[in-house]
């Protein structure tokens, strides 16, 4: 089983839409949680971080935690064009700074 | 804050020789970076970790003769990719680990070099 799952997509949604991504994860140990934006022959840009179970809201966007089901989300609301790009969702472990990355979901936003 | 530098952003070198990517932390101090590669439609996937002052600490599979790391200050990690052949063409990126953060302060990235050799 891998450490983390993530559905590669590519997830398509029309302007205005929500976007709905997730991960799931294996690995007990992590206790912290990111999700990153990455734009084509771009370096990842952090979007949101969270080490505790629930929501977390920054704007547009919200990272939710559920560490008991071992599953995390992150809600893009009135999604733009500009929001085309592939999330990371990726993890660190208690001790350590080495993160653990998902494959990246592929989201494209039609006008 | 947080800005980390990498250049070039894109390479093209032939067959055989040496191509260096640096990586620079702008407006803080980095003890650790972090160094990875990605394919086209993949993730990123480790390949070594960088510390200033001592040697760098490969994942399994990657060749450190290869890959030479040098972390020779708190503000900039070097990435020599040594004989370099097609299958090196790859997507390079780099993170680090801002000196004295807490643990689990998340990572911020450079924006990658594109490395194609022919």
């Amino acid at each position: 089983q891998k450490e983390v799952e993530q559905d590669p997509g590519p997830l398509s949604v029309p302007e205005g839409a929500i976007v709905s991504l997730n991960c799931t994860y294996s690995n007990s140990a992590f206790q912290y949680f990111m999700w990153y934006r990455q734009y084509s022959r771009k370096g990842p840009e952090l979007l949101m971080y969270t080490y505790s179970s629930g929501n977390k809201e920054d704007g547009r966007f919200t990272a939710q935690v559920d560490k008991s089901s071992k599953y995390i989300s992150l809600f893009i609301r009135d999604s733009q064009p500009s929001d085309s790009a592939t999330y990371l969702c990726a993890f660190l472990k208690a001790a350590g700074n080495k993160l653990t990355f998902g494959g990246g979901t592929r989201v494209l936003v039609k006008p | 804050g947080a800005v980390v530098s990498q250049h070039p952003s894109r390479v093209i070198c032939k067959s055989g020789t040496s191509v260096k990517i640096e990586c620079r932390s702008l407006d803080f101090q980095a003890t650790t970076m972090f160094w990875y590669r990605q394919f086209p439609k993949q993730s990123l996937m480790l390949m070594a970790t960088s510390n200033e002052g001592s040697k760098a600490t490969y994942e399994q599979g990657v060749e450190k003769d290869k890959f030479l790391i040098n972390h020779a200050s708190l503000t900039l990690s070097t990435l020599t990719v040594t004989s370099a052949h097609p299958e090196d063409s790859s997507f390079y990126i780099c993170s680090a680990a801002r000196t004295g953060a807490r643990q689990g302060s998340p990572l911020h990235f450079g924006n990658g070099t594109r490395l194609t050799v022919t």
